[in-house]
C-alpha cells in the first residue's frame, strides 16, 4: 500500500511570505496529523484531524497557521506569513482509526522548510 | 503532563557493537512508550510500543527496549549494529487517556563506526 504523501519535499521562502503544504494519508486512514519538527527537536503536534473534523489544535500557533482538510482526505497546512522560527521540517501521518485511544500513525517523509 | 527526556543528544558505537540508547519519561501512572527511527529524508517509523506486560519489548529490525518503571526508563537495545542502523531515534509516550496524542523527546543521533 502506498505511504503517506508530502509536497514540495523542500520549500525555501523569505519572512513575511505565505507558503502552503499538501498532505495525502494513506488510503481510508481516517486520522491525519501535522507535526512541525525543529532542527534538534523532536517532532511536536500541532493539528489533529479525525475525518474532516479538528480534535486537538492546541498547539497550533492559530494567528498565522491554518489547516484545513475538508474532504477527510488530503490535507494542507498554510503559514501566513512566515518567520524565520517557522524553519523546520513539517511532517504528516496519518492513522486508521481516531478518538483517544491508541492509533498506529505512519509518517510521511516530511517538508523542509527554510525561511530567510 | 507526560514528557521524555533523551540524555544523549549523539552516539557513536562500532559496527557489530552493542547499543543502548537511554530514556527517561515523566508521567504520573505508566504511559504509553514508543521508539521511533528516522532515517535521512524519511519519515518516522516506529521500531517497537508498550502498553502493558511483560516488560522487555521486542521489536523490528532487532530491536528491543525494558520497560523499568522504578527508573521511570525505557531503554532502547539492539546487540549488533549494523551500518544501515544510523539514524535518528525518538523516544516518545503518549498518556493512557489521549493514547494518539505521542510526546516525542529531543532524539539522539546514531553514528557507526566502520
Amino acid at each position: 500500500e502506498a505511504g503517506v504523501a508530502q509536497s514540495p519535499r523542500y520549500k525555501i521562502i523569505e519572512k513575511r511570505q505565505s507558503v502552503a503544504f499538501w498532505c495525502n494519508p494513506i488510503s481510508g486512514h481516517a486520522t491525519l496529523y501535522w507535526y512541525q519538527q525543529i532542527l534538534g527537536q523532536g517532532p511536536k503536534l500541532l493539528i489533529q484531524f479525525q475525518n474532516n473534523g479538528v480534535v486537538d489544535d492546541s498547539q497550533l500557533p492559530k494567528d498565522r497557521f491554518s489547516a484545513e482538510r475538508l474532504k477527510g482526505v488530503d490535507s494542507t497546512l498554510k503559514i501566513q506569513p512566515a518567520k524565520l522560527e517557522d524553519s523546520a521540517v513539517y511532517l504528516c501521518a496519518s492513522g486508521k482509526s481516531g478518538g483517544s485511544s491508541y492509533n498506529e500513525q505512519f509518517f510521511g517523509p516530511g517538508t523542509r522548510l527554510t525561511v530567510l | 503532563a507526560q514528557s521524555v527526556t533523551q540524555p544523549d543528544i549523539h552516539i557513536t558505537v562500532s559496527e557489530g557493537a552493542s547499543l543502548e540508547l537511554r530514556c527517561n519519561y515523566s508521567y504520573g501512572a505508566t504511559p504509553y512508550l514508543f521508539w521511533y527511527v528516522q532515517s535521512p529524508g524519511q519519515g518516522l517509523q516506529l521500531l517497537l510500543k508498550y502498553f502493558s506486560g511483560d516488560t522487555l519489548v521486542q521489536g523490528i529490525k532487532g530491536f528491543e527496549a525494558e520497560f523499568k518503571r522504578s527508573q521511570s526508563s525505557f531503554n532502547l537495545r539492539k546487540p549488533s549494529v549494523h551500518w544501515s542502523d544510523a539514524a535518528e531515534y525518538f523516544c516518545a509516550v503518549a498518556a493512557l487517556s489521549s493514547a494518539s496524542k505521542i510526546i516525542f523527546g529531543s532524539g539522539t543521533r546514531l553514528s557507526i563506526r566502520p
